[in-house]
């Protein structure tokens, strides 16, 4: 069964720094990309990035680049997303998602990360 | 970057009527890789179409989804209680992937 377990919620102030992680299980890790994508309260889905767990290829969304990191630990099969720099614009739940072998759809969900940034 | 737009906002149906949902492209969606997904509160999107018109494995019949170019829709045939929830489009037909605002399907 193929599973992506996220880490735990979050609260953090203006300017913190940030690591959630994917861990996933029931699959070849470096077959499939990983997504991740952002939704603010209240709001629609918004694409953020995906990497390619094989050798770390990144593909970030424009709007994102800069903005956050993503990164992977093949030896545990998790991938990792990084803000170094928080803003109270920040605050979301963020899903990572195994996208599709052939077709870059998002398969498998990640029950999502709540992240809150608040002084 | 190709821009989704999604109609109508909100859709109020009751349960065993047939809902349409729009989703049109700023540009054609190069082979018709488009997909829909659902979100219940207080869950992840799950995928319910890719390819335009491809179900998703364990995906029920009474959904469907049709379209090419810039014009897709899903349909839901006889809505379920478990239908009402919001609904997204989403293309990978470019190297940057985008969302579509969403549709709400609500009980009237």
């Amino acid at each position: 069964e193929v599973q992506l377990l996220q880490s735990g919620a979050e609260v953090k102030k203006p300017g913190e720094s940030l690591t959630i992680s994917c861990r996933t299980s029931g699959y070849t890790f470096t077959d499939y990309w990983i997504g991740w994508v952002r939704q603010m309260p209240g709001k629609g889905l918004e694409w953020m990035g995906r990497i390619d767990p094989t050798d770390s290829y990144t593909n970030y969304n424009p709007s994102f680049q800069g903005r956050v990191r993503m990164s992977i630990d093949k030896s545990i099969n998790t991938a990792f997303l990084q803000w170094s720099s928080l803003q109270a614009s920040d605050t979301a739940i963020i899903y990572c998602a195994r996208l599709g072998f052939e077709q870059l759809t998002f398969e498998f969900w990640g029950h999502g990360t709540l992240v809150t940034v608040s002084s | 970057e190709i821009v989704l737009t999604q109609s109508p906002g909100t859709l109020s149906l009751s349960p065993g009527e047939r809902a349409t949902l729009s989703c049109r492209a700023s540009q054609s969606v190069s082979g018709s890789y488009l997909a829909w997904y659902q979100q219940k509160p207080g869950q992840a999107p799950r995928l319910l179409i890719y390819g335009a018109s491809s179900g998703a494995t364990g995906i029920p019949d009474r959904f469907s989804g049709s379209g090419s170019g810039t014009d897709f829709t899903l349909t839901i045939s006889r809505l379920e209680p478990e239908d009402f929830a919001v609904y997204y489009c989403q293309q990978y037909g470019s190297s940057s992937l985008t969302f579509g605002g969403g549709t709400k399907v609500e009980i009237k």
